[in-house]
């Protein structure tokens, strides 16, 4: 069965980095492309950044980008956030997502990423 | 595109109907989907192309519309829908757009 496992989150300061990965199985990782979908405590769920399948096409949301990278490991099986020049408004939980060109019918658990001084 | 979700809370007696609501600020065709979160837990899929209900969701949950308003229905509130749901739509792919959510408690 599909698995998405999230890890990497944590508490960090305001202006520090964060990577966050999410170890994937179940499925024949190179031929999907990935999303990153947040939610910051008690509010809706925020899309983040998309990769393709072999990694050549990125998109991130306008108030990520130039902060954040989504990127991926196809001999790993693992998806990437590298999240760089983190705000207290980064404050979220991040899912991974299994891209179907379509609705997001896998889900990981999330990882909690805190950025307070 | 702006996704929006109304109400924001519904409160429902056990054993009612729920209708929820989700406009979208530009044509999307049938290129949308709805998700239950219960709290500590990741989103849920329900509901796919507006109206396919996706595997082993019970058939209480019934999805219409098409283009830009959309409805998500509960026929009879079981103890286990009370949750928040949310709409999303993918006909921008890759580019996704969720709504704020509705949070469906007992009344």
């Amino acid at each position: 069965q599909v698995q998405l496992v999230e890890s990497g989150g944590g508490v960090v300061q305001p202006g520090r980095s964060l990577r966050l990965s999410c170890a994937t199985s179940g499925f024949t990782f190179s031929k999907y492309g990935m999303h990153w979908v947040r939610q910051a405590p008690g509010k809706g769920l925020e899309w983040v950044a998309v990769i393709s399948n072999d990694g050549s096409n990125k998109h991130h949301e306008d108030p990520v980008k130039g902060r954040f990278t989504i990127s991926r490991d196809n001999s790993k099986n693992t998806l990437y956030l590298q999240m760089d020049s983190l705000r207290p408004e980064d404050t979220a939980v991040y899912y991974c997502a299994k891209d179907t060109g379509g609705p997001l019918a896998f889900w990981g658990q999330g990882t909690l990423v805190t950025v307070s001084s | 595109i702006v996704v929006t979700q109304s109400p924001g809370t519904l409160s429902v007696s056990p054993g009612e109907r729920a209708t929820l609501s989700c406009r979208v600020s530009q044509d999307v065709g049938g290129n949308l989907a709805w998700y239950q979160q219960k709290p500590g837990q990741a989103p849920r899929l329900l509901i796919y192309g507006a109206s396919t209900r996706a595997t082993d969701i019970p058939a209480r949950f019934s999805g219409s519309g098409s283009g830009s308003e959309f409805t998500l229905t509960i026929s009879s509130l079981q103890s286990e829908d009370f949750a928040v749901y949310f709409c999303h739509q993918y006909n921008n792919w890759p580019l996704y757009t969720f709504g704020q959510g509705t949070k469906v408690e007992i009344k």
